[in-house]
């Protein structure tokens, strides 16, 4: 069956502007997941939504940085006057939750922030 | 804070030789998941690990849960080209949150 995908696969933008970022996990999963990979690191927690509810948005860095999944599938993150740190791997994972959460990954964006 | 260690950071070997990478905490997780990453693509999981002491074996790979659930360890027995790339260890928080922790990963590669 076809896995997460995400679009678009690179993203670059200039310091200042507005990027979404897209992410459509397997069918069927509740549990969806955002993380950003910087080079030479793990993924970092962001965000995770059950359903449509963000149910643990600890890791997002600031208020910059929205998602959004309003019918439980497809879900959005939202970078507003991006900044050159910005720039990382923004890596979505999905879940059906049980029993221990184990996810699946989406490939990728590549966020470059000029 | 929960924090992930991996060790090694690096690990270059031959075909056929047998290979042991680490994750290591202070703190304790309810379960541990290990991923392997290939460039350009997101972490694929390999094996989830949920009882202290568990092990588990996927083929030629061994996967050991420490008795306090702080770490881990992944054993490949006579590595092979396909087994290259870059490891990662991921901690579920004791409170089974769902803000996992990853540790930096172990990139590994397997000569012919």
């Amino acid at each position: 069956g076809a896995g997460v995908s995400q679009t678009p696969s690179n993203k670059v933008t200039e310091k200042g502007k507005y990027v979404e970022l897209r992410c459509d996990p397997i069918s069927g999963h509740t549990a969806l997941y955002w993380y950003r990979q910087s080079l030479g690191q793990g993924p970092e927690f962001l965000i995770y939504f059950q359903g449509t509810g963000a149910a643990d948005d600890s890791g997002l860095p600031n208020d910059r940085f929205f998602a959004v999944r309003p019918e439980g599938s497809v879900s959005t993150l939202k970078i507003q006057r991006t900044e050159r740190g910005d720039s990382a791997v923004y890596l979505c994972a999905s879940s059906t939750g049980l029993p221990y959460n184990e996810q699946f990954f989406g490939p990728g964006t590549r966020l470059t922030v000029l | 804070t929960q924090l992930l260690e991996q060790s090694p950071q690096f690990l270059s070997i031959q075909e056929g030789e047998n290979l042991t990478v680490y994750c290591n905490s202070s703190s304790v997780f309810s379960s541990l998941q290990w991923y392997r990453q290939e460039p350009g693509e997101g972490p694929v999981l390999l094996v989830t690990v949920v009882t202290g002491g568990e092990v588990k074996k996927l083929k030629r790979l061994t996967f050991q849960f420490g008795d306090a659930r702080k770490d881990s360890s992944l054993h490949i027995t006579a590595a092979q080209p396909g087994d290259t790339g870059l490891y990662l260890c991921a901690g579920a928080p004791d409170n089974y949150g769902q803000n996992f922790v990853f540790g930096p990963g172990t990139r590994l590669s397997v000569l012919p």
